[in-house]
């Protein structure tokens, strides 16, 4: 099985700033890699799909990078709205697919 | 626009089985492609397996065969999970989620989600 590790586990930031989180995979997966941004009570949200195509309708302050075993999930600026937990996910295998432990993003 | 909309929370006993519906709101599913995810109390998401409506084929993560369906009606407006031998461990909510458009597996991201249903398991 596919193992996805992503860091920090935690991140506290200020608004405005630039805030990156990382996800490794313990082996290549190409770039079939999503991120999600889930708030408390709710369904996880698409991102970004293909490790960098933005999902329609989400802002382009978020960006996606990466391919192989090591992605990326940029925040440009961080606005009031994005404090949330965000989960990447890998999908290379046909028949399976695998998330992230979570970063969570709070308030400095 | 796609909307998922689940059944209610459930209150189970441990060696009991639960089954939670997924509907799709104005609509069928199929073209669609659904997966089912949990997540218990502050873990991350967990897939359990998917279901391809139109061709009826399920596939389930290793770690839930044996206990796990997925199952669709002939009309293709509801799907249905149906989890056994609960114990503590499962006590978590459960979400389906759709398949993106252009996928043509279980495996892929997942664009539209049912608002969730907790499943307690206690005795």
């Amino acid at each position: 099985d596919i193992q996805m590790t992503q860091s920090p586990s935690t991140l506290s930031a200020y608004v405005g700033d630039r805030v990156t989180i990382t996800c490794r995979a313990s082996q290549s997966i190409s770039d079939w890699l999503a991120w999600y941004q889930q708030k408390p009570g709710k369904a996880p949200k698409l991102l970004i799909y293909k490790a960098s195509t933005l999902e329609t309708g989400v802002p382009s302050r978020f960006s996606g990078s990466g391919s192989g075993t090591e992605f990326t999930l940029t925040i440009s600026s961080l606005q009031p709205d994005d404090f949330a937990t965000y989960y990447c996910q890998e999908y290379e295998s046909y028949s399976w697919l695998t998330f992230g432990g979570g970063t969570k993003v709070e308030i400095k | 626009q796609v909307q998922l909309v689940q059944s209610g929370a459930e209150v189970k006993k441990p060696g009991s089985s639960v089954k939670v519906s997924c509907k799709a709101s104005g609509g069928t599913f199929s073209g669609y492609i659904v997966s089912w995810v949990r997540q218990a109390p502050g873990q991350g998401p967990e897939w359990m397996g998917g279901i391809i409506p139109s061709f009826g084929s399920a596939n389930y993560a290793q770690k839930f065969q044996g206990r796990f369906t997925i199952t669709t009606d002939e009309s293709m407006s509801t799907i249905d999970m149906e989890l056994s031998s609960l114990r503590s461990e499962d006590t978590a909510v459960y979400y389906c989620a759709r398949v993106r458009e252009q996928c043509s597996s279980t495996s892929c991201a997942l664009d539209h989600w049912g608002q969730g249903t907790l499943v307690t398991v206690t005795s």
